[in-house]
């Protein structure tokens, strides 16, 4: 079973600043397998990267997803207001077919 | 505009059941698998259960499978979850979600605004 570990657990930065987030799986999966979500409290959750590294539609292009084997990360350029959120990722695999989400990251105003 | 909505959360006794509803507009529901994904209060999120755009494959975590049953009206455009044998751990806000593949899980591009289930005596 997959397990993925996001980190930091919380990060405090401001408006305007850059956000790193990380996800680390507990083996190597494919680049194919990896979405990113961001969750406001109340809301339904929404996709933001799929394929480690493409980003879903309407999605601004200040939001960015890379790596591969079990490294991943999604990066927030310039922080909106709107985008503080909880992000999280997750694993999609077909040998047993299963879905794993990571412990998320919660990104908050400084 | 795709859209899910659930419905059927409730206050509920530990042992007891219920059955959420998650109803979707603005695509062809047959065409995708949809899952069922929670959220416990102060966790994270959770994959439940899978359910294959014919209903012919389902799947769900150890945590609740021989407790929970998946399905699917296509002629209605609507999800069940099945929840039986409730305990306390069970307690969470549960959102539906659209896969974006036909036969088996992937990732997900529209999910509703979750509804709260509640295990308490």
């Amino acid at each position: 079973e997959i397990v993925l570990t996001q980190s930091p657990g919380t990060v405090s930065l401001s408006p305007g600043e850059r956000a790193t987030l990380s996800c680390r799986a507990s083996q190597t999966i494919s680049r194919d397998s990896l979405a990113w979500y961001q969750h406001k409290r109340g809301q339904a959750p929404r996709l933001l990267i799929y394929g480690a590294s493409t980003r879903a539609t309407g999605i601004p292009d200040r939001f960015s997803g890379s790596g591969s084997g079990t490294d991943f990360t999604v990066s927030i350029t310039r922080l909106e207001p709107e985008d503080f959120a909880v992000y999280y990722c997750q694993h999609y695999g077909s040998s047993p077919p299963s879905v794993t989400f990571g412990g998320g990251t919660r990104v908050e105003i400084k | 505009e795709m859209q899910l909505l659930e419905s059927g959360g409730g206050l509920e006794q530990p042992g007891g059941s219920l059955r959420l509803s998650c109803a979707a507009s603005g695509f062809t529901f047959s065409r995708y698998a949809m899952t069922w994904v929670r959220q416990a209060p102060g966790k994270g999120l959770e994959w439940v259960s899978t359910i294959s755009g014919s209903g012919s494959n389902i799947y769900y975590a150890d945590s609740v499978r021989g407790r929970f049953t998946i399905s699917r009206d296509n002629s209605k455009n609507t999800l069940f979850l099945q929840i039986s044998s409730l305990r306390a751990e069970d307690t969470a806000v549960y959102y539906c979600a659209k896969d974006v593949r036909y036969s088996a899980m992937d990732h997900f591009d529209c999910w509703g605004q979750g509804t709260l289930v509640t295990v308490s005596s």
